[in-house]
């Protein structure tokens, strides 16, 4: 199975600010990578697939980027309603397989 | 607007038996691979099994093969997860989520989910 490791694991940031979450693959991927986000208590959310493209609905500050084994999503200026733990997925083979989450809190 | 509505939850003791449902509606349910994923308490998601949109292919994660079966009935629009021999392990929330892709292989993503439902398992 491939495995995805995501980091940070958690991070504080204010609104307003620059956050960037990398995610990992232990193997070429390519650009099958898919990022959601999730709120407590509610089903994730798709928010990136296939690396960068913005799932319709979701604000365009959200932006994903990379290939192969390393991949990244970006929020330019975090709002209130974005903090959450964010996921991303590799679709690249079967089974697919999730990072282990970061927890996006309000420093 | 696409509603996936599951249902089936609650306590089971471990060795028993339970049926997830997942009612679908606001799209054509037979275009699309339906698939199970689940989420222990305080966990990240772990992806359970696929089916493709004929029912031809049935995917499982290791975890679960040979104890959970996947099915859907397209004429009720309807997927199912029919779990056996349940430990505690497999508490969680379980959630649908439908796939993007026809065939439910992997190469897809998830792009509609239910609310989820919650599986315990404990004596």
């Amino acid at each position: 199975d491939i495995q995805m490791t995501q980091s940070p694991s958690s991070l504080s940031a204010s609104v307003g600010d620059r956050v960037t979450i990398t995610c990992r693959a232990s193997q070429n991927i390519s650009s099958y990578l898919n990022w959601y986000q999730q709120k407590p208590g509610k089903a994730p959310n798709l928010l990136i697939y296939t690396a960068s493209s913005l799932q319709s609905g979701v604000p365009s500050r959200f932006s994903g980027s990379g290939s192969a084994t390393d991949f990244t999503l970006t929020i330019s200026s975090l709002q209130r309603e974005d903090f959450a733990t964010y996921y991303c997925q590799q679709s690249y083979s079967t089974p697919p397989t999730f990072g282990g989450g970061t927890k996006v809190e309000i420093k | 607007e696409v509603q996936l509505l599951e249902s089936g939850g609650g306590l089971v003791q471990p060795g028993g038996s339970l049926r997830l449902s997942c009612a679908a509606s606001g799209f054509t349910f037979t275009y699309y691979a339906m698939n199970w994923v689940r989420q222990a308490p305080g966990k990240g998601l772990e992806w359970v099994s696929s089916i493709s949109g004929s029912s031809d292919n049935t995917y499982y994660a290791d975890s679960v093969k040979g104890r959970f079966t996947i099915s859907r009935d397209n004429s009720k629009t309807t997927l199912y997860l029919q779990m056996k021999s349940l430990r505690a392990e497999d508490t969680a929330v379980y959630y649908c989520a439908k796939d993007v892709d026809y065939y439910g292989s992997g190469r897809g993503y998830f792009d509609f989910w239910g609310q989820g439902t919650l599986v315990t398992v404990s004596s």
